[in-house]
């Protein structure tokens, strides 16, 4: 099983709203990542969690907050965001970070437009 | 730092035709290079991934892709394109420790039937 789920599918939030986007992967993988994608460009990163720590954070306003429960589980915390915040949020995992010949999989996103 | 060009925005190819999308990179050190697909409104597939030996890899889907260490190149190719191959393809990089994965800014292929 290569799969990795995220929920919701799609969210719509307000500038002031507090939501929560979560992803799942059963694949033993120890490294979980969040990419945020604008619509026919490429995946930016946001942050890396290896063995449930984060290891990368790629400079994201403090809006967005990460958090890793275990090592099934990631989300992405959001607070106050920007109507520039609306994109594809994808989650992905590998089986470790630091083994640079692993491949990433994806999960298939969550649509989110901030008004 | 890696850096990963895919220097056309948009392949157009007859349905039967081989198909190439094209990818250089430029990283120090020995590079990890990954090919992956997305279709609309999905997350990205991985297609396949050259680490070390055979220059030719095979990948899912009937795709292969050929390093080329002089050129510093890993083309994606299939020899017979069908319809539904009709997606954003993006060409990745990942130098040997770092693990930042660097994104080309991906080749839209289109299949005319």
């Amino acid at each position: 099983d290569t799969e990795v789920t995220q929920t919701p599918k799609h969210l719509v939030m307000g500038m002031t709203n507090k939501k929560s986007l979560k992803c799942e992967q059963h694949m033993g993988h120890r490294a979980m990542y969040w990419y945020k994608q604008k619509a026919k460009k490429p995946p930016e990163l946001m942050f890396v969690y290896s063995y449930e720590k984060l290891s990368i954070n790629e400079s994201v306003p403090s809006r967005f907050s990460p958090e890793c429960p275990n090592s099934s589980l990631l989300n992405l915390h959001l607070h106050a965001l920007q109507p520039e915040d609306s994109a594809l949020y994808l989650c992905a995992s590998s089986q470790e970070s630091l083994a640079d010949s692993y491949e990433q999989y994806f999960g298939p996103g969550t649509r989110l437009t901030v008004t | 730092a890696q850096s990963v060009a895919q220097p056309e925005d948009q392949v157009n190819v007859a349905e039967g035709n081989p198909l190439t999308v094209k990818c250089t990179y430029s990283v120090s050190g020995n590079p990890y290079l990954f090919w992956y697909v997305q279709y609309p409104n999905r997350g990205l597939q991985f297609l396949l991934k050259y680490i070390t030996g055979d220059n030719l890899v095979k990948g899912s889907y009937g795709f292969e892709a050929e390093f080329n260490k002089s050129q510093t190149s890993f083309h994606l190719k299939k020899p017979s394109a069908l319809v539904s191959d009709s997606a954003l393809y993006f060409c990745a990089v990942r130098p040997y420790g770092n693990n930042r994965l660097a994104f080309g800014k991906g080749n839209q292929v289109v299949v005319i039937p």
